[in-house]
């Protein structure tokens, strides 16, 4: 069973910048696709971005060009930059993990990290 | 707006069941399963039902899950102080090509 960690959250002014990471222990971390999901205050869960076990990645339209996933296998840690950043970003930001390497129809997110908040405001 | 309609709120006594239901398009519940996770606020959320009615290990058979056509439901019997969470529903769309969730149904254990 894996267990996951998220830190790196914080208060930021709108435009700034913010790095997440995830760290994860218990299992063969680079076999597995993992994600960012969010959930913003008063609302529901929220898919982010994805990292497959191949290194092919996805965003929502809400975040791409401005959010970059990426990983960094020895370390057995997730990562997400972040980038002109906006007051509707504010959000708890969970790390998740697939069962298998690839985000596709057949996966979904098997364990979760308990977040890290991200508050963007002047 | 969450591309999958749940009601916001659900309430039970102990001992009743309890059903949430999720709504969606052919897109997505209707050729695709469907998930459930359980979310207690700050703590990680927590897998309850895969690939429509699956429960993981560990999670107990009060918890069960069924899909109609474009609709799903999340059964809990025996319901318990210790349910009271947050559930979502979640499926692949193949319209967005990504994951897509709920918003969320808050069960109060009165």
């Amino acid at each position: 069973e894996m267990q996951l960690v998220e830190s790196g959250g914080g208060l930021v002014q709108p435009g700034g910048s913010l790095r997440l990471s995830c760290g994860a222990s218990g299992s063969t971390f680079n076999s597995y696709a993992m994600s960012w999901v969010r959930q913003a205050p008063g609302k529901g869960l929220e898919w982010v971005s994805t990292l497959s076990g191949s290194g092919n990645t996805y965003y929502a339209d809400s975040v791409k060009g401005r959010f970059t996933i990426s990983r960094d296998n020895s370390k057995n840690t997730l990562y997400l930059q972040m980038n002109s950043l906006r007051a509707e970003d504010t959000a708890i930001y969970y790390c998740a993990k697939d069962p298998r390497p690839y985000y596709d129809a057949w996966g979904y997110f098997d364990f979760w990290g308990q977040g890290t908040p991200v508050t963007v405001s002047s | 707006q969450s591309v999958l309609t749940q009601p916001p709120s659900a309430s039970g006594t102990p001992g009743q069941r309890v059903t949430i239901s999720c709504s969606g398009s052919t897109s997505n519940i209707g050729s695709n399963f469907v998930y459930w996770y359980q979310h207690l606020p700050g703590t990680a959320p927590k897998l309850l039902i895969s690939m429509n009615n699956q429960r993981p290990s560990g999670v107990p058979d009060r918890f069960s899950g069924s899909k109609s056509g474009t609709s799903a439901s999340l059964a809990i019997s025996g319901l318990r102080s210790e349910d009271e969470a947050d559930y979502y529903c979640a499926a692949w769309d193949d319209r967005l090509s990504g994951r897509v969730f709920g918003g969320g149904t808050k069960l109060t254990v009165l």
